[in-house]
């Protein structure tokens, strides 16, 4: 069966600290994507990944393909990182995205 | 990387109205989707928007609650009919993450219906 776990659902953080949240999948994917999305509901994809690491500004996205589990990372948090995090996986065997149930980050000044 | 223009951005409808959601890309994909969040819940497919065919529906959505228009490759829009309640959401459009390929959302109408 295809299926995404996020963890944790909600995460407190102070402002600096270093955050990681957690995606781990079920059977082989295509690629798994990270998402932000912002209180108004809007959508944006931060990351890409089918292998490896990738890096934009204070976001890290790592994957390991044979434990099937992805990370975010992010580095010296800040208030306006408060948003719903969201990993979405393609499956091999369907083509279609599946979405974990998100991570609600709200960091505090 | 495209842009997805979706409006309105909000509405507040009454019980048995139908409400239009339009999504416009600024270059031309193959597929768009439509998706649906509920309050607290993560995105769920309605349906997958084909040019030039009939929209693909997932399981517990049919054409006649959410018809989709599909009539180029840049545009697309959905239908809310006969709406109530329980059909308060926030409904997005999407085109991409098939293989290696980024996604794009719109930034989503947020229904209200009293």
């Amino acid at each position: 069966k295809n299926e995404v776990e996020q963890s944790p659902q909600n995460l407190t953080a102070q402002e600096g600290e270093f955050i990681t949240i957690n995606c781990s999948y079920s059977v082989g994917i295509s690629a798994l994507h990270w998402l932000q999305q912002h209180p108004g509901g809007g959508i944006v994809s931060l990351f890409m990944l089918s292998s490896g690491k990738k890096k934009h500004g204070r976001l890290i996205a790592t994957i390991n393909i044979q434990e099937k589990h992805s990370s975010l990372h992010i580095t010296a948090s800040h208030p306006r990182d408060s948003a719903v995090y969201i990993c979405a996986v393609t499956f091999r065997n369907t083509d279609k995205l599946i979405f974990g149930t998100g991570t609600r980050l709200q960091v505090f000044p | 990387s495209a842009v997805i223009s979706q409006k309105p951005s909000r509405d507040i409808c009454q019980r048995g109205t139908s409400l239009t959601i339009q999504c416009q890309v600024d270059s031309q994909v193959t597929m768009m989707f439509w998706y649906r969040q509920q309050p607290g819940q993560s995105l769920t497919l309605i349906a997958t928007a084909n040019q030039g065919s009939e929209a693909t529906y997932e399981s517990g959505f049919v054409i006649d609650k959410f018809p989709i228009s599909r009539p180029n490759l840049t545009f697309s829009t959905l239908t809310v009919s006969n709406m109530s309640p329980e059909d308060s959401s926030i409904y997005l459009c999407s085109a991409g993450g098939g293989r290696n390929s980024p996604l794009h959302f719109g930034n989503g109408t947020r229904l209200t219906v009293t």
